[in-house]
């Protein structure tokens, strides 16, 4: 079955980081990139960033990019997304979906929560 | 930056059509991909490409793009259509690519 499953809800300290996982399967992993975007509760969508499987290229988001890191483990066909410094307005469902900034997401994980609390 | 502009909401009686725009300067030069957003739910690509409907997707999707208006059009609205839609373009360059969303578009069904 080709699907994105993501690890389970977060709840995080300001200033403390958080890693979320994103595992790929039914599908040729390194045959698309995966792209990250979070969702602030009764927000819209904004775009995190994207990774290539194929070749570890990044690219993030101007606004993210000294916090945020993309990783994936092949052997495992895992993305990881991980948020560094973490402030309350990081509070979102993150999400992870298979596409690049061209092609868009046609295949979505089921979201992560990430609660940011003091 | 670029920016995408989408009306807050979208009303429509069942079995009619709904329109939903996406307003970008010159959008009709990219490529504009539409995703639905249930409640509660991970959002759907329903459209790629302008106009090209995904496995699976109803062929009541349509879409078109032209000038500064990309329209994702719902044609005989059901319920089940109630939600969110959110148009996206890719933007910046090929070494410096990012994605954009527009607000969102939020559809009820009367």
């Amino acid at each position: 079955q080709v699907q994105l499953v993501q690890s389970g809800a977060e709840v995080k300290k300001p200033g403390a980081s958080v890693k979320v996982s994103c595992k790929a399967s039914g599908y040729i992993f390194a045959s698309y990139g995966i792209t990250w975007v979070r969702q602030a509760p009764g927000q819209g969508l904004e775009w995190m960033g994207w990774i290539s499987v194929y070749n570890g290229k990044t690219n993030y988001a101007q606004q993210l990019r000294d916090r945020v890191t993309m990783t994936t483990d092949t052997s495992t066909t895992t993305a990881y997304m991980e948020l560094m410094s973490l402030r309350s307005d990081d509070t979102a469902v993150y999400y992870c979906a298979r596409g690049d900034p061209v092609t868009g997401g046609d295949l979505w994980g089921q979201g992560t929560l990430v609660s940011v609390s003091s | 930056s670029y920016v995408l502009t989408q009306a807050p909401s979208v009303s429509v009686a069942p079995g009619k059509t709904a329109k939903i725009t996406c307003g970008g300067n010159n959008i009709g030069s990219k490529s504009v991909h539409w995703y639905q957003q249930r409640s509660g739910q991970a959002p759907v690509l329903v459209m790629s490409y302008d106009n090209d409907r995904p496995s699976g997707i109803p062929e009541r999707f349509s879409g078109s793009n032209s000038g500064n208006t990309a329209t994702l059009t719902i044609g005989g609205v059901e319920g089940g259509d109630e939600a969110d839609y959110y148009c996206q373009v890719w933007g910046g360059s090929s070494n410096n690519p990012h994605a954009i969303f527009g607000g969102g578009t939020k559809l009820t069904v009367l």
